[in-house]
């Protein structure tokens, strides 16, 4: 079985501080994990994945992610947050020797404050 | 590369009509995906096509709900008898790669917004 977490629902910071959003995950092999963003009534976009490697993932807009085996995290960074950031989060996990459709997160609210 | 369509971006229907949703995956993209998502979730899979082959529905799939790939091209979902229930947003997701390798990334359409009054 597969299954991801995001312990928040909302994440709050100001422009120009660095963001975290959190994201554990329970697979029974290795897994893929990926991040999604959703902006108001529109479908999610990819932002970056982590196949193997380097646990230090970059992606799209300046985000990157880290892959924690021990503490089975991949949590989502940015250096420094820009209002137009603010969106929904959702991060997928797939298990690298099960099934090919990944489980996705209840996602976290990121709001940005100028 | 246009990115995933579908259509129509939003309908509303009342209690007990059918409705159809189309999705149009990227060109080279032989796998296509259907989710649903509700408020406050993230999606939910429904079903799964690799070309023409629907390989997997997910229990959440009721016999009410229906969904054809006949070319392996583009892609309907249809919805029975429609039930207050069933408002949700239903998205489109399609990729092409090894999904052994994780070179599998599915990427999204813009979602069809289902209101049932």
């Amino acid at each position: 079985a597969q299954s991801v977490a995001q312990p928040e629902d909302q994440v709050n910071v100001a422009e120009g501080n660095p963001l975290t959003v959190k994201c554990t995950y329970s697979v029974s092999g290795n897994p893929y994990l990926f991040w999604y963003v959703q902006y108001p009534n529109r479908g999610l976009q990819f932002l970056l994945k982590y196949i193997t490697g380097d646990n230090l993932v970059k992606g799209s807009y300046g985000f990157e992610a880290e892959f924690n085996k021990s503490q089975t995290s991949f949590h989502l960074k940015k250096p420094s947050a820009l209002v137009s950031d603010s969106a929904l989060y959702f991060c997928a996990v797939r298990d690298k020797g099960g099934s090919y459709i990944p489980t996705f997160g209840r996602g976290t609210s990121l709001i940005v404050h100028p | 590369d246009t990115g995933v369509s579908q259509d129509p971006r939003h309908k509303i229907t009342k209690r007990g009509q059918n409705v159809t949703f189309r999705c149009d995956p990227i060109s080279e993209h032989n796998r296509l995906y259907w989710y649903r998502q509700t408020l406050g979730q993230g999606p939910e899979f429904l079903t799964y096509f690799q070309n023409e082959a629907q390989l997997e529905k997910s229990r959440l799939l009721s016999d009410r709900f229906s969904a054809e790939r006949p070319k392996g091209s583009f892609s309907t979902l249809e919805i029975q008898r429609t039930e207050q229930g069933d408002s949700a947003m239903y998205l489109c997701a399609s990729s092409s790669g090894q999904w052994r390798e994780g070179t599998d990334t599915q990427y999204f359409g813009p979602g069809t917004r289902l209101t049932v009054l």
